[in-house]
């Protein structure tokens, strides 16, 4: 079955870090570009970063660059985001999703079941 | 950054309605647009991709058109496990984004 487990949320004071996981299962994850996609309490949703097969590219939406880096380790099928400066404006679940590129661009296929973060004092 | 535009925000529909919902982007996107449906505390799921292409095991009754700035999620003939929200993604440049999402209720 093809599976993207998200982790490491959770509470952090503003100016925190936060580093969240997704672990992928079921099909070839170097074979992929990857994305962490966002969502507000009560809001849409929000891209926030891509990352090539072997790391090579990394794009992020303006607001996280700077703070937020985007990696992977494709021998432990494994995508994370490192999360620096954290303001109240990052809380969001985070869902890390699979890219399928079609002729059209990027389409997210597949996605995890997300993970919580709460920035506040 | 290219903005997208969904209405309605919300909408009231009984099983059996047929629904539509619009998408507008900022500027042209060709066929670059991209659906997905979210259930309450769920995470969203892929619909359609290149504007009308279902996914694979989506049901027929969802179709998609459009293409430029305007675009339309159609569902013929609703079920009760379409009670959900939608959410138009234009992938036509970075940063990819999506519209602010369209609640469908029950009437």
């Amino acid at each position: 079955e093809v599976q993207l487990v998200d982790s490491g949320g959770g509470l952090v004071q503003p100016g925190g870090s936060l580093r969240l996981s997704c672990a992928a299962s079921g099909f070839i994850f170097t074979n992929y570009w990857m994305t962490w996609v966002r969502q507000a309490p009560g809001k849409g949703l929000q891209w926030v970063a891509n990352i090539k097969q072997d790391g090579s590219e990394k794009y992020y939406v303006d607001s996280v660059k700077g703070r937020f880096t985007i990696s992977r380790d494709n021998d432990k099928n494994s995508l994370y985001l490192q999360m620096n400066s954290l303001t109240a404006e990052d809380t969001a679940m985070y869902y890390c999703a699979r890219v399928k590129w079609t002729s059209n661009g990027p389409y997210f296929d597949v996605w995890g079941q997300g993970t919580l973060v709460t920035v506040s004092s | 950054d290219i903005q997208m535009t969904q209405s309605p925000s919300s909408l009231s529909a009984s099983v059996g309605d047929r629904v539509t919902i619009t998408c507008r982007a900022s500027q042209s996107i060709s066929d670059h647009l991209n659906w997905y449906q979210q259930k309450q505390g769920k995470a969203p799921k892929p619909l359609i991709y290149d504007a009308s292409t279902l996914q694979s095991g989506v049901p027929s009754r969802f179709s998609g058109g459009g293409s430029g700035t305007d675009f339309t999620l159609t569902i013929s003939s609703l079920q009760p496990e379409d009670f959900a929200t939608y959410h138009c993604q234009q992938s036509y440049t970075a940063p990819y984004s999506f519209g602010q999402g369209t609640k469908v209720e029950s009437k």
